[in-house]
């Protein structure tokens, strides 16, 4: 099956600093990967993501990269503000049909952004 | 558009105790739906996967159980809880054609 492993675990940064967290993949089937953050006591939410047709997506603040030939994929927040601190997660999944659609998750990745 | 509901939002129980844990989806139909366990700090388990009413696919061995009674109902269970039940259950669901997957808000169990 899918295998997701997710670096750092911890990250601190200033405000205003850039932060990227990287995660890894296994399965050359997956073709989407999804980025959540969750904030304390409050469920995952969607913040952006990537299909396996393309390289980089950038909606503000927030980028993710994909390399699909060394199976890795990166988000990349700039400026940070203090609101950005949460854990994120990353996630790999197949299409629909295939593995019924479920994603495999990375561990997770707690940023605090310090002001 | 879409919403998932969950509740309760926080429950509290003796060990031993039954459960029963509910999700419902609005606005679309025939979805996947997914049922995670979040322990403190840690990141996401997944339980069951159901791709149809009464289809259900078990993830790990355990004292949970789930149903599927209708399209855009999904319920966890338990007859006997134990203290490593506790944790923050979640409830997802994707569309068949599409990509994203929503998160329900939770349940907060407190196993005692």
């Amino acid at each position: 099956g899918e295998n997701v492993e997710q670096h750092p675990s911890t990250l601190s940064v200033q405000e205003g600093d850039s932060a990227v967290i990287k995660c890894t993949y296994s399965d050359s089937a997956s073709n989407y990967f999804p980025w959540y953050k969750q904030e304390l006591g409050k469920r995952p939410q969607l913040i952006i993501d990537i299909r396996s047709n393309v390289g980089e997506k950038k909606d503000q603040r927030i980028a993710v990269t994909l390399n699909k030939t060394a199976k890795h994929f990166s988000l990349h927040i700039t400026e940070t503000q203090p609101e950005d601190s949460a854990v994120y997660f990353c996630a790999a999944s197949p299409p629909v049909p295939t593995n019924a659609g479920k994603s495999t998750f990375g561990d997770g990745t707690t940023l605090t952004v310090k002001p | 558009s879409q919403t998932i509901h969950q509740w309760p939002a926080t429950l509290v129980q003796p060990v031993g105790s039954p459960l029963s844990l509910e999700c419902t989806v609005e606005g679309t139909s025939n979805p996947n739906l997914y049922w995670y366990r979040q322990a403190a700090g840690r990141g996401l388990q997944l339980l069951f996967y159901s791709v149809g009413i009464g289809q259900i696919s078990s993830e790990v061995p355990q004292n949970l159980s789930a149903s599927r009674p209708q399209d855009r109902q999904f319920i966890l269970s338990s007859k006997k809880l134990l203290l490593s039940d506790s944790g923050f259950y979640l409830c997802a669901w994707r569309g068949k054609g599409g990509k994203e997957q929503y998160f329900g808000p939770g349940t907060r169990l407190t196993v005692t």
